[in-house]
């Protein structure tokens, strides 16, 4: 398996505008996590699915944050309108429930 | 509350020297435990998980229910092992939480 696909693996966008991040769990794999790392707070979960449902979005910053689960394949987070302060990384994750959770490699979001 | 910490934002060593990078958390139930890697740049990869007793590239932790820590280490440090390490506890609902993190770097 390829592992945990994201993508764009990186994007510079510039304030105000539309951010879309893409990610592809490991096949199987029935739960999906967001995380956000930062350098001031570390890795944040920002939005849980499970069986394509949210179960945990409390992580989600405000309502300028989305992410939907269409389907077990795709997942989308969305910021709109970005801010310079949304700049971070963040890492899409899967697994089966209750096991090992595995990381993509991040897409790496710059808000000029 | 649930919650992981992680009292070392930075830990330097020479090459050789014994590691032990400090992990403490706070959980009802009985907790889950993980320690995650990441080089630079990369992705975050499992290194140990605590039901599994495994060693990794030479590192081991053992989950101590009394003193609430999950602490990492290895004998002998190697220049490779500069990392950040991360240590992680498995709520009950399925999600992983993290500590701060603990920068290793390893001097020659």
């Amino acid at each position: 398996d390829a592992g945990v696909i994201q993508s764009p693996r990186h994007e510079v966008t510039e304030m105000g505008q539309e951010v879309t991040l893409r990610c592809k769990p490991i096949s199987g794999h029935n739960s999906l996590f967001w995380y956000r790392q930062t350098m001031m707070r570390g890795l944040e979960l920002l939005i849980y699915f499970n069986n394509n449902v949210p179960i945990d979005d409390s992580g989600m910053p405000e309502d300028r944050f989305s992410a939907k689960m269409p389907n077990a394949s795709f997942s989308t987070l969305k910021i709109q309108p970005s801010e310079p302060r949304d700049s971070a990384v963040y890492f899409c994750a899967s697994a089966l429930t209750g096991n090992t959770i595995y990381f993509g490699e991040g897409s790496w979001l710059t808000v000029v | 509350a649930q919650r992981v910490t992680q009292p070392e934002k930075l830990l330097s060593v020479f090459k050789g020297a014994p590691v032990e990078l400090k992990c403490n958390y706070s959980y009802s139930g009985s907790p889950e435990l993980f320690w995650y890697v990441q080089y630079s740049r990369q992705r975050l990869q499992l290194l140990l998980r605590h039901i599994s007793r495994e060693s990794i590239k030479g590192f081991t932790a053992d989950l101590n229910k009394g003193e609430t820590s999950f602490h990492l280490k290895k004998p002998f440090a190697q220049e490779e092992d500069s990392a950040m390490y991360y240590c992680a506890l498995l709520r009950s609902q399925g999600n992983l939480i993290f500590g701060k993190g603990t920068k290793l770097s390893v001097k020659p």
